[in-house]
């Protein structure tokens, strides 16, 4: 089975424009979370995506938006990018359905803002 | 908010024995997950605890104590494969079973 895929793999973007980033989950899964890792704050939560809905939500700004597609691939949107906003950005998938059901990550999408 | 500590910074011998700690300090705790990251690679889930005690799985033990707000993670018989960062996670009630709190993880160096 194919693990979590995310492109691309590294981003550089400018202040002030957007970015969208991809990620396709294991077959199956349903569930997609997107988190993002930064080394002094570690990995942070930022949003979850079910059967095409939000299903949970971290404490970012607005600037951050999600999606999920019919085929549960998802898209992450960071519009009005900040110097802040450098980090990796994880996504991860389940099937979304069992109370305990680990969280499969793809390798990321390292994104500067210069 | 949520307060999740681990040490920042290990090292250790091949063939060895380490325990990496995770303290915690949250309302409604629902789970915590033990990950390991190799440097430029996806976490890895490693080991899941609800309840107290210990679960072991190969090499790799992890313990909790729920009233204590306390986790270990203990790898036997070192190996410089295990060199990576390890991240300590904890799932709460009331904000969903895919929404973590990850604490900054511990890098662990094996050194022969």
């Amino acid at each position: 089975k194919a693990g979590v895929t995310q492109t691309p793999r590294y981003l550089i973007k400018t202040r002030g424009q957007q970015v969208t980033l991809s990620c396709s989950p294991i077959s199956g899964h349903r569930s997609v979370s997107w988190y993002q890792q930064t080394p002094g704050q570690g990995l942070q939560f930022l949003f979850e995506y079910f059967s095409e809905t939000q299903r949970n939500k971290g404490n970012f700004p607005g600037r951050f938006s999600g999606r999920q597609f019919s085929n549960s691939r998802s898209e992450m949107n960071v519009s009005t990018l900040e110097l802040g906003d450098s980090a990796l950005y994880l996504c991860a998938s389940n099937t979304g359905r069992q109370e305990y059901s680990p969280l499969h990550f793809g390798n990321g999408t390292r994104l500067t803002v210069t | 908010g949520q307060n999740i500590d681990q040490p920042t910074e290990m090292t250790a011998t091949e063939g060895a024995i380490v325990q990496i700690n995770c303290t915690y300090q949250t309302s409604g705790f629902n789970g915590l997950f033990w990950y390991q990251q190799h440097a430029g690679e996806a976490p890895t889930f490693l080991s899941y605890n609800v309840l107290d005690g210990l679960e072991e799985k190969g090499r790799f033990s992890s313990f909790l104590s729920r009233s204590k707000g306390y986790s270990y993670l203990l790898l036997k018989e070192l190996q410089m494969k295990d060199s990576a960062s390890y991240l300590c996670a904890v799932k709460l009630w009331e904000t969903g079973a895919n929404n973590l709190f990850f604490g900054t993880g511990t890098r662990l160096t094996v050194i022969p």
